[in-house]
């Protein structure tokens, strides 16, 4: 089972600010077949980012992903007010599918 | 446009069982995989089950096998999850979640869309 470390835990930042989460994986990513989501609290996920870099349709360009292998980082520009929720990644790349724990983005 | 609803979750004692739901409208159902990803109150997600576009070709999470089957009757447009056994660790939202193709093993097995889940409490 791949595992998906994600880091920072939470992050404390102010709108116009710029933000960087980690995903780790315990081993190699076959193909980047990862994706990251975006949760607001009592929403389901949103899909931000899927093959570690390709924006899903509707994302604003604020929104980026990067890495292969066992690093990925996702990065938003310029956050906005409603950017600050829970984000998570996941690993499609093999059974069984994975997520990271999460990354809170919260206004400091 | 692209839904997926959930239903079917509830109250539910220790070791009985509970029948989930999934109804799909706005694009062709037997041409996508389909899971079930649970998240318990204030945790993260965790993939439970998936299904090819057939019903064919099944996978389920280890903390499940055994004792949750997933299936789907294309003709109704409907995703099922079969809860037996069911433990106290099982209280979760469960959503279902599209893929963008037909099997398990392709390359774009992505969720999105997501449904907006159906809560499952397992307690005496």
């Amino acid at each position: 089972e791949i595992v998906l470390t994600q880091s920072p835990g939470t992050l404390s930042l102010s709108p116009g600010e710029r933000a960087t989460l980690s995903c780790r994986a315990s081993q190699s990513v076959s193909g980047s077949h990862l994706a990251w989501y975006q949760q607001i609290p009592g929403q389901a996920p949103r899909l931000l980012i899927y093959d570690a870099s390709s924006r899903a349709t509707g994302i604003p360009d604020r929104f980026s992903g990067s890495g292969s292998g066992t690093d990925f980082s996702l990065t938003i520009s310029r956050l906005e007010p409603e950017d600050f929720a829970v984000y998570y990644c996941h690993q499609y790349g093999a059974s069984p599918w994975t997520f990271g724990q999460g990354t809170k983005v919260e206004i400091k | 446009q692209v839904q997926l609803v959930e239903s079917g979750g509830g109250v539910v004692q220790p070791g009985r069982s509970l029948r989930l739901s999934c109804a799909a409208s706005g694009f062709i159902f037997s041409d996508y995989a389909i899971h079930w990803v649970r998240q318990a109150p204030g945790k993260g997600l965790e993939w439970v089950a998936g299904i090819s576009y057939d019903g064919i070709n099944k996978d389920s999470a280890d903390s499940v096998k055994g004792r949750f089957t997933i299936s789907r009757d294309n003709s109704k447009n409907t995703l099922y999850l079969q809860m037996n056994s069911l433990r106290p660790g099982d209280t979760a939202v469960y959503y279902c979640a599209r893929t963008q193709c037909s099997s398990l093993s392709c390359r774009a097995n992505w969720f999105d869309p997501w449904g907006q889940g159906t809560l499952v409490t397992v307690s005496s």
